[in-house]
């Protein structure tokens, strides 16, 4: 069985400062996890994706995620914030190449202040 | 330039009217899905398809149904509306079961009066 927890509900951080969202993942296959951003009013976008080569993966806009197994963790994380990074993340879990079933976490709201 | 388009992006009907959402994706991906976005719940899954003909049930599949004739399209249609389905749906697609990367579509945002 897969199922994914997103550690903070909401984190709110300062112009520049850097960006940790947490992600904590179960699974019974070796995974591949996947972190998507949401702005207000839009779809789902993928930032960046982990599927079993480099553990750290660099995502688009200066966003990247480490896979550590031995924690069975894959947080987001951003050196410097920027305003426009405010909005919903969303960390998700999956099995490709068994079911290819995806679970989603709750998300993430970030806010940035200036 | 490939993509997924809903429609319409706002509705309001009323209890108990059958409702229907499109989805059209033009990247020829065999799989589809549906899912709903609640406050509290984040994303979930409704229906999906693996390719045509194939339909699957989701976790909150109940007054909910899709069809697949063709790779282009999974229409949701919500057979007799309730007002806990107020919501925003989203459907999404990728090309097979072993990639990973879902593209989305903007969203159909559903007020059931």
């Amino acid at each position: 069985a897969q199922s994914v927890t997103q550690l903070d509900s909401h984190v709110s951080v300062s112009e520049g400062t850097p960006v940790l969202l947490r992600c904590n993942y179960s699974s019974s296959y070796s995974p591949s996890l996947f972190w998507y951003v949401q702005h207000p009013n839009k779809g789902l976008q993928l930032l960046l994706k982990y599927t079993s080569a480099a553990t750290l993966v660099k995502g688009i806009n200066g966003f990247e995620a480490e896979f550590k197994k031995s924690e069975t963790s894959f947080h987001l994380t951003k050196p410097s914030a920027h305003m426009s990074d405010a909005a919903e993340y969303f960390c998700v879990v999956s099995d490709l190449g068994n079911t290819g079933k995806l679970i989603f976490g709750q998300g993430t709201t970030l806010q940035v202040k200036p | 330039d490939a993509e997924i388009t809903q429609s319409p992006r706002h509705k309001i009907t009323e209890t108990g009217r059958q409702v229907t959402l499109a989805c059209h994706q033009t990247w020829n991906h065999n799989n589809m899905f549906w899912y709903r976005q609640d406050l509290g719940h984040g994303l979930r899954l409704i229906h999906y398809s693996y390719g045509v003909h194939d339909t699957n049930k989701g976790e909150v599949s109940d007054g909910y149904s899709v069809s697949r004739s063709n790779t282009e399209d999974l229409p949701l249609t919500l057979e007799s509306a309730a007002s806990s389905q107020t919501s925003v749906y989203f459907c999404a697609s990728r090309e097979t079961v072993n990639t990973g990367e879902l593209f989305f579509g903007e969203g159909s945002r559903l007020t059931v009066l």
